[in-house]
């Protein structure tokens, strides 16, 4: 089974500012990396898919990188919508299909 | 417009069961993959079942193998999940996620609660 760690836990920033989000593989998953975000309340909402592809619809201050066992989301001016739960997810090497713990971004 | 709209939970007492379904519209049910996903209250997500989009394929998480049942009804638009020998650790939010070809969850229902409690 692939474990995907998130870092960190939680997250404090004001509105506008830039942030980088962290996942990491326990082993490869090539670009089968994808993000998605979670408010209070809401099913999760595909951000990013096969690592660095914007979802329809998701705006241009969301992107991400990286390959192998090393991912980043990266918000480029952070707005008040964005302050939500965001995880990451693979589905290079499957079953099982894994999802990060999560990553808590919260208004200082 | 995709929309994905899970019912059937509920209270259950542990040891019980219940069918959870998920009724698709806005889209070729048939063409399209499905997946459970859950998430326990102030928890993660955790990935509970596959079915392709015929039926033949089908996974399922250590965590629920022979205790649920994953299903599907295509004339009907329609994912079924039978859950059996309910325990608490299986009290979550239970969505079910559309899987398209080469893509990873890209439609989520509103989720439906179910509790395992005497």
């Amino acid at each position: 089974e692939i474990v995907l760690t998130q870092s960190p836990a939680t997250l404090s920033l004001s509105p506008g500012e830039r942030v980088t989000l962290s996942c990491r593989a326990s082993q490869s998953v090539s670009s089968n990396l994808a993000w998605y975000q979670q408010k209070p309340g809401q099913a999760p909402r595909l951000l990013i898919y096969d690592a660095s592809n914007r979802a329809t619809g998701i705006p241009a201050r969301f992107s991400g990188s990286g390959s192998g066992t090393d991912f980043t989301l990266t918000i480029s001016s952070v707005e008040p919508e964005d302050f939500a739960v965001y995880y990451c997810h693979q589905r290079s090497n499957w079953p099982p299909i894994t999802f990060g713990q999560g990553t808590r971004l919260e208004i200082k | 417009e995709v929309h994905l709209v899970e019912s059937g939970g509920g209270l259950v007492q542990p040891g019980g069961s219940l069918r959870l379904s998920c009724t698709a519209s806005g889209f070729t049910f048939s063409r399209y993959s499905i997946n459970w996903v859950r998430q326990a209250p102030g928890r993660g997500l955790e990935w509970v079942s596959y079915i392709s989009s015929s039926g033949n394929v089908i996974y399922y998480a250590d965590s629920v193998k022979g205790r649920f049942t994953i299903s599907r009804d295509n004339a009907n638009n329609s994912l079924y999940l039978q859950m059996n020998s309910l325990g608490a650790a299986d009290t979550a939010v239970y969505y079910c996620a559309r899987d398209p070809p080469g893509l990873p969850f890209d439609s989520w229902g509103q989720g439906t609660l179910v509790i395992v409690s005497s």
